[in-house]
Formats: C-alpha cells, structure tokens, sequence
C-alpha cells in the first residue's frame, strides 16, 4: 500500500519557469491537500479538495493552481516561479468525513527557484 | 487568529531526561480533534496520536504520553527517559468539526543529546 505519492522529490526551477508538483493517494481519501513548509514557520495550507472537482484555496494560494479531476490524483501547479516559492511541499489526504481522521502525508517535494 | 500555539520553539534535553512539548488551542467548536506529528530529520511527516474533544483521559503509549486539559485548552505531549532517535520537530494540529482544515502549530524542534 503505497499511501500518498509525491513526486519528484527534489526540484530547481529557474525564476520565470513553471512545474506542476503530483500527488496521488491509493487510499480513495476524498480530503486532499497541499502544505509548504518554510524553516521555522510549520505547515501552511496553499489549497485544499474535499471531492474530485472541488478545491478551495487555503492560506496562501497565490502563484498556485490546482485540479482534481479524479480521486487519486491533486497535482500542484507553479506558473511563473520566483524565489519566494522555494520551499518544502507536502501533499497530504485523509478520509471522508471524519474529523478525527488524521491527514495522510507523502514524503515531500523540495523545491529551490534560483 | 492562531488556532494552534507552540510556544516553544527549540528545547535541547540530554539523553534520559523527561521533556515535555506544549500545545495550546483556540476553537469554538464543541466538537474537535487534536492531534501530534513527528518530522525526525529525514523530513517524513509522522502520525503520533488523535484525541478527541470530548475523551479527556490522558494517554500513555510507552515512553510518550499525553495530558488533555479543556479547562486550559492544552493537550501537551510528553517524553519520559529520552533517547536520540526522539530528535525531531513536533507538531500538533486541531481539526474542527465545522470544516474541512487543519490547523497546525509551528512546531518544536527537540534535540536529545548524547
């Protein structure tokens, strides 16, 4: 069981360039959601889903996008990278309708825009 | 306003001492989950434990446990007898009924020393 995959796990973008960060689970979790991580300063949420084409921003959605459009799969979108983005990135899922289920995280994508 | 505190930002421990790790929350829901994740420094983010709000027995599962108090909104981790491998950021998280979010703390980075 391979839980929430994440890839690549390391990334360098030039400042302009753009990505797209995958996620997939294989526990048919409806809840996903995609966090930054920036030394000293924990988990921020940049966008969350709780179904196959619904997502909603989180706390700092600027210079992302996302999509659902199936189950498994919550690909985070970079267009025009700058170095502010440089970051850890954790994609993370959990089950339906319970709020005692904990989130699911997959290992993390670093990413460095130079 | 910050839903999860850790006010403790680094604490360095020798080996075998006892470390406590503070987490206090903010809801007004009646209804929550609390919960702590390991980071050790391979960056892996690990589910400990899941409390729910209205369970306040404490909980103990070998050298962790964990101390719930709703009067002070608090639910604070400790390590008895410390070891190395303990060396980790650690995060707790609340999760309210009415959303779909979680709200993390910025976490406690503990170092164990030999």
């Amino acid at each position: 069981n391979a839980g929430v995959t994440q890839t690549p796990k390391f990334r360098i973008l030039k400042i302009g360039q753009s990505m797209t960060l995958q996620c997939a689970q294989d526990m048919n979790h409806n809840y996903m959601y995609w966090y930054r991580q920036d030394p000293g300063m924990g988990l921020k949420l940049i966008y969350y889903s709780v179904g196959a084409g619904i997502t909603d921003k989180g706390e700092v959605p600027n210079g992302y996008n996302v999509s659902r459009s199936t189950t498994e799969d919550f690909p985070l979108r970079l267009e025009l990278a700058a170095p502010s983005q440089t970051s850890v990135y954790f994609c993370a899922s959990r089950g339906l309708d319970r709020g005692d289920s904990p989130l699911h995280f997959g290992n993390g994508t670093r990413l460095t825009v130079t | 306003a910050q839903k999860v505190t850790q006010a403790q930002t680094e604490i360095s421990v020798v080996e075998k001492e006892d470390v406590t790790l503070d987490c206090v929350y903010e809801t007004r829901d009646t209804t929550y989950y609390l919960f702590w994740y390991k980071q050790p420094p391979s960056g892996e983010l690990v589910f400990l434990i899941r409390r729910n709000s209205f369970d306040e027995q404490n909980e103990i599962s070998g050298r962790y446990s964990w101390n719930f108090q709703k009067s002070t909104s608090s639910f604070n981790f400790t390590i008895t007898a410390s070891q190395v491998v303990d060396s980790a950021v650690y995060f707790c998280a609340l999760s309210e009924i009415t959303g779909n979010q979680f709200y993390f703390g910025t976490g406690t980075s503990l170092t164990v020393i030999p």
